[in-house]
């Protein structure tokens, strides 16, 4: 099957530093997507993105679709405690979202 | 509340007792979907359906059986649970196959 490389695996940081993760795949593909997992909840959707280039926000978090399409990364400027959780990368495909594996951030305060 | 709904959120069982997870969606999507999720492996898609009576193999379906009924529901069943599929579950959902994904609250599953 398809597969992602999503990095780093855990970032760990003081409150207020900007954060950047990335994910880089074999092949091309259309839609990028990243999620963010809360402790004991399902991932929920940040961004999605449809177009090569495309760079989108959404609050303080930035993501972009790589110009190849076979990548793309995830900034988060000046975080906050609540910003901690799993973030997922993921691929759309025609029948299937397939998943990185996910970079779980650790905030100091 | 468009949501997608879990059923239990966990459950302790032993080895070869029959199982089964609900999931269920309120919001008229024909995509359903589910995972599970393993540390350092993220979340891989056991089984997946397109619509109504339309189910399909993902990348780890081995021990676990899907039916889709009805629009809404999507259960997993584990006619023999084992303890490597001690896991975290998570049922989703998307209005079409290629649309991003709703998921639930997940279910965590400890085989003994």
């Amino acid at each position: 099957g398809q597969q992602l490389n999503q990095s780093p695996q855990s970032m760990f940081i003081q409150e207020g530093e900007d954060v950047s993760m990335n994910c880089t795949s074999s092949s091309i593909f259309n839609t990028w997507l990243w999620y963010k997992q809360d402790p004991g909840e399902g991932p929920v959707l940040l961004i999605a993105l449809y177009k090569a280039g495309e760079l989108t926000s959404n609050g303080r978090l930035t993501a972009q679709f790589g110009i190849t399409r076979k990548d793309s990364f995830l900034n988060i400027s000046a975080s906050i405690p609540s910003d901690v959780g799993i973030y997922f990368c993921g691929i759309q495909g025609a029948q299937k979202l397939v998943f990185g594996q996910g970079t779980r951030l650790t905030i100091n305060p | 509340e468009a949501q997608v709904t879990q059923n239990p959120r966990y459950l302790i069982t032993v080895t070869g007792k029959k199982l089964t997870v609900t999931c269920s969606q309120n919001m008229n999507h024909e995509y359903m979907s589910w995972y599970r999720q393993d540390p350092g492996l993220g979340l891989r898609q056991i089984y997946y359906s397109m619509n109504v009576e339309v189910t399909d193999k993902g990348d780890v379906p081995e021990g676990y059986k899907v039916s889709r009924k009805e629009k809404r529901n999507f259960p997993l069943i584990l006619e023999s649970p084992s303890p490597n599929q001690t896991s975290l579950y998570f049922c989703a959902s998307s209005i079409l196959s290629n649309s991003p994904l709703h998921f639930g609250n997940g279910t965590r599953l400890t085989v003994t």
